[in-house]
């Protein structure tokens, strides 16, 4: 049964610092992976996703890798800002419906 | 853009009524979920749906059922509310050949049943 790990479980860090969100999945058969943000009391807002056979997307300040044979992703936020507070999710697809990782809760201190 | 829609933000229910909490989407996808969200436990699927009038069971199904008499539209039934039942619900969907698109989610139903 595929399980989704997401380290750490909470960061605080200040404004303007690179940080690295880590995820790893234990069944490397899956068709893509996607990160995902939640505020507080919302739903999940896509961020990225990246197709089994592709290495890493970019968006903006976000950067997600995919290390499929090793089980591992990384979100990359680039100078990071208050408004990046909020709850980071990473799921996998495959063979079932999407398995959720338990998130990172990101602080981003001004 | 995609909107996925939950009629509720927030319901508080009593021990025992039946519930319905809806959503509907707007993009004519194939796939719609029902995922609960806790505190320590992170998402988990309840149903899903990959076509109308089709319905398979996720990880937690019990207590739950649901309907999909349109394409649209994706109804998680609460036969005899508890209070285990508490909790934040969240509805997605997505498109059947699914590899290169997101899911796409809904603000979210709080129930409290007390």
């Amino acid at each position: 049964k595929q399980e989704v790990t997401q380290i750490p479980a909470a960061l605080s860090v200040p404004e303007g610092e690179n940080l690295v969100l880590n995820c790893s999945f234990t069944d490397s058969a899956i068709y893509n992976l996607q990160w995902f943000r939640q505020d507080p009391g919302k739903g999940l807002t896509s961020l990225l996703l990246i197709q089994s056979s592709q290495r890493e997307q970019t968006s903006g300040r976000l950067n997600a890798s995919l290390d499929k044979s090793s089980g591992r992703s990384t979100l990359y936020i680039a100078a990071s800002q208050p408004g990046d507070s909020a709850t980071y999710l990473c799921a996998v697809s495959g063979n079932t419906p999407l398995v959720f990782g338990k998130g990172t809760r990101l602080s981003v201190i001004a | 853009d995609v909107k996925v829609t939950q009629s509720s933000r927030y319901l508080v229910k009593r021990t025992g009524e039946k519930v319905f909490l809806e959503c509907v989407q707007d993009m004519d996808h194939e796939n719609m979920f029902w995922y609960r969200q806790d505190p320590g436990l992170g998402l988990r699927l309840i149903y899903f749906s990959y076509d109308v009038k089709m319905k398979e069971k996720g990880d937690i199904p019990e207590g739950y059922s649901v309907s999909r008499e349109k394409k649209e539209r994706f109804s998680l039934i609460l036969e005899s509310a508890s209070t285990n039942q508490t909790s934040m619900y969240l509805c997605a969907s997505w498109p059947t050949g699914y590899r290169g698109s997101p899911l796409h989610f809904g603000n979210g139903t709080r129930l409290t049943v007390t």
